[in-house]
C-alpha cells in the first residue's frame, strides 16, 4: 500500500457541484498538506495541518475548505465548484520539514 | 506567489547530454530540496541539503546549497530517457514552518 493514498485519481464534476478529495497515510506524520499544480505555476499550498486541532490556510484557501478526521486522514473539500479549480491536487505529510514531505499520486479534477 | 525562482522552464535534450537547473530566492534558507515528478504521480524527494555549501550526490544527481544560502542547483550526468519529468526546487526559510516550492523544471530526453 502506498504511504499517502488519495481517492479518486481522476474526477469530473459540474459546476456549482460540492467534491470532497480523500487523503490517508500509513506514515504516522501529524503534518499533512493540501496543494494545487497548475501547468507553470508549480505547487501551492491550499491548507495544512500540524496536529488533528490545528488547521491552517496556505496562500490560496478561497474556495476550499478541509477537515482533519484523524490524524491519518486530511480531506479537502470544494463547496461550490467552478471551472478554474481544474487542476492536479496533491496530499502530503511530514515528519518535519526538514525531512521534506511525501506526497501522494494526486487527484486530477476537471470541473465542467 | 512563488517565492523561488527556479530556471530554465524547460529542457529538451539529447540523450548522454549534462542537465543543470537552478533555484534562486531574495531569502535565506535553512534547508534545500530537490523533487522529481514523473508523468502521473506525484513528485518524490531525491536530494535534501542542510548546510551552506553542502554538496549531495545521488547515482548520477548532484546538487548544491549555495553559500550565501539563497540559491542551490541540481546536476544530472549522462542523461537518460526515464529522467523526464518536471523537476522541483523546495526550501524551508529561515524561521518558515513551510516548504517553498519553485515553479518547476520540465525535462525532456530525446533518445
Amino acid at each position: 500500500d502506498a504511504d499517502v493514498t488519495q481517492t479518486p485519481r481522476n474526477r469530473i464534476t459540474k459546476t456549482g457541484k460540492r467534491i470532497m478529495l480523500e487523503c490517508s497515510q500509513t506514515k504516522g506524520h501529524d503534518r499533512m498538506y493540501w496543494y494545487r499544480q497548475d501547468p507553470g505555476l508549480g505547487l501551492r499550498l491550499i491548507y495544512y495541518s500540524f496536529d488533528v486541532k490545528d488547521i491552517n490556510k496556505g496562500e490560496i484557501s478561497d474556495g476550499y475548505s478541509v477537515s482533519r478526521q484523524a490524524q491519518a486522514k486530511f480531506s479537502l473539500s470544494l463547496e461550490s465548484a467552478i471551472p478554474n479549480q481544474t487542476a492536479l491536487y496533491f496530499c502530503a505529510t511530514s515528519e518535519g520539514i526538514s525531512y521534506g514531505y511525501t506526497f501522494g499520486s494526486g487527484t486530477r479534477l476537471t470541473v465542467v | 506567489g512563488q517565492q523561488l525562482n527556479q530556471s530554465p522552464q524547460s529542457m529538451f535534450i539529447q540523450e548522454g547530454e549534462d542537465v543543470s537547473m537552478n533555484c534562486t530566492s531574495s531569502s535565506i534558507f535553512n534547508t534545500w530540496l530537490w523533487y522529481k515528478q514523473d508523468p502521473g504521480e506525484g513528485p518524490v524527494l531525491l536530494i535534501a541539503l542542510y548546510k551552506a555549501g553542502e554538496l549531495t550526490s545521488n547515482g548520477r544527481l548532484t546538487a548544491q546549497f549555495g553559500i550565501t544560502r539563497k540559491d542551490s542547483f541540481l546536476n544530472i550526468s549522462a542523461s537518460i530517457p526515464s529522467d523526464v519529468g518536471i523537476y522541483f526546487c523546495a526550501g524551508q526559510r529561515a524561521y518558515g514552518n513551510k516548504l517553498v516550492f519553485g515553479a518547476g523544471t520540465i525535462l525532456r530526453v530525446k533518445s
